[in-house]
């Protein structure tokens, strides 16, 4: 089974420019969610897809960060502009629904840098 | 203020030892508990899922304890590998399926 796909693996920007990510799920994999991890701490979560409807954005910078899931499968999350406390690692991961037990998947991640 | 708290932050062991990681939680209400592991520069993956009926519960030479009364849990690794270096995140679910990450501990496993 493939895993959760993310690319770029690693980004560096210069503050105020924009950049995106991209994530294809596990196939079929209802719930996607997008985390910011900043080195030395845990995830967290910025957005939640439910197919394409968005489940919880409550910790999502909207006045730079957007997110789409128009299709109900893959997922972009894109910074515009991006400032230096942005760097860190985006990670995505997915599961087949929202079960309170469900178990999380995982992708590898994107390392952005803001210089 | 839903908080996940581990200790210690780091840790080294030698390979073939045995070592426990801890972690605290005040979320409230709580659904379930997990522990990951995440290798350096990849993303967690799932070790456990405890829900609040389940005191202990194994995969391997991993072993996750759970007490929802004292809203303790512990990570005991056996027989430790190099392999197992890694940073193992507790992770609490609570209201509404949102789950609240500790910061992990760090496991440095040298020969």
């Amino acid at each position: 089974e493939a895993g959760v796909a993310q690319s770029p693996r690693y980004k560096i920007i210069e503050k105020r420019q924009s950049v995106a990510f991209w994530c294809n799920p596990i196939s079929g994999h209802a719930t996607l969610y997008w985390y910011q991890q900043i080195l030395g701490q845990g995830p967290k979560l910025l957005i939640q897809f439910q197919n394409n409807g968005v489940v919880d954005d409550s910790q999502l910078p909207k006045d730079r960060f957007s997110a789409e899931r128009l299709k109900g499968v893959d997922s972009t999350l894109k910074i515009q502009p991006a400032k230096l406390e942005d760097s860190a690692v985006y990670l995505c991961a997915s599961s087949t629904h929202r079960a309170s037990n469900e178990k999380l998947f995982f992708g590898s991640g994107t390392q952005l840098s803001v210089l | 203020k839903n908080q996940v708290e581990q200790s210690p932050q780091s840790l080294i062991i030698l390979e073939g030892k045995n070592c426990t990681l801890q972690c605290n939680y005040t979320v409230s209400p709580f659904s379930n508990l997990r522990w990951y592991k995440q290798d350096t520069g990849r993303g967690p993956v799932s070790l456990t899922i405890m829900t609040f009926s389940e005191n202990t519960k194994s995969n391997g030479r991993y072993t996750a304890t759970l007490d929802a009364d004292t809203k303790q849990s512990s990570l005991h690794i056996t027989a430790s590998q190099l392999s197992d270096s890694a940073s193992y995140i507790c992770v609490v679910s609570g209201r509404g399926n949102k789950l609240t990450f500790g910061t992990g501990t760090q496991l440095k496993v040298e020969l």
